[in-house]
């Protein structure tokens, strides 16, 4: 299994719901991260885990809530979000030191 | 990281080599050159990386100069399938640890039939 699954694949949500984005691989990859795409913008780094541990948050607002249950999944929930966090969200995995990142196909969110 | 500068956009004829330029003259000792493509509306998709030497996989060959300032990449014989944003990326070695990556503007590059 060489590929990085992220659930759901578009999210349409209100400004008072919570919701959650998962994030799953199966390579043995002890480093994972969310990356925010603003459309025709490239990706810009949210959160690193490694070794499911918290090591980078880029100052992203406190409505992003980060968590690494296991090795294998990542999630990102959601709570109060504005409008203009509408954007792919991207997950991606690497072995821990200079490797390539492998990344999912994204998660579209739409808040109204 | 240092900052690399590309092209906004580029074409090149199917069938054809792609030579995709990107400079870094801020680069130090320990950073290694990454590039990595987004076709559409996917996550991006790794391609090459090099320190010193010149590499070279079954997607892409990466030339990088002698004095590490600068960069190219070659895609042998372009197809439409190729068109996508290409990011040239400088990361330093990090070890044990993970490090994310600070993607620029990139270069679009279109295939033309």
């Amino acid at each position: 299994d060489t590929e990085v699954t992220q659930t759901p694949k578009h999210l349409v949500m209100g400004m008072t719901n919570k919701k959650s984005l998962k994030c799953e691989q199966h390579m043995g990859h002890r480093a994972m991260y969310w990356y925010k795409q603003k459309a025709k913008k490239p990706p810009e780094l949210m959160f690193v885990y490694s070794y499911e541990k918290l090591s980078i948050n880029e100052s992203v607002p406190s409505r992003f809530s980060p968590e690494c249950p296991n090795s294998s999944l990542l999630n990102l929930h959601l709570h109060a979000l504005q409008p203009e966090d509408s954007a792919l969200y991207l997950c991606a995995s690497s072995l821990t030191g200079v490797h390539e990142q492998f990344f999912g196909p994204g998660t579209r969110l739409t808040v109204l | 990281d240092a900052k690399t500068t590309q092209p906004t956009s580029m074409d090149c004829a199917e069938g054809r080599a792609a030579n995709l330029p990107c400079n870094h003259s801020t680069i130090s000792g320990n950073e290694y050159v990454y590039w990595y493509r987004q076709i559409h509306s996917q996550g991006p998709q790794y391609i090459i990386h090099g320190l010193k030497n010149n590499e070279t996989n079954e997607m892409a060959s990466l030339i990088i100069t002698e004095d590490r300032k600068s960069s190219t990449l070659i895609l042998p014989h372009a197809t439409l399938r190729d068109t996508a944003v290409y990011y040239c990326i400088v990361r330093a070695y990090s070890g044990g640890g993970a490090d994310g990556l600070t993607f620029g503007k990139g270069t679009h590059l279109i295939i033309q039939p």
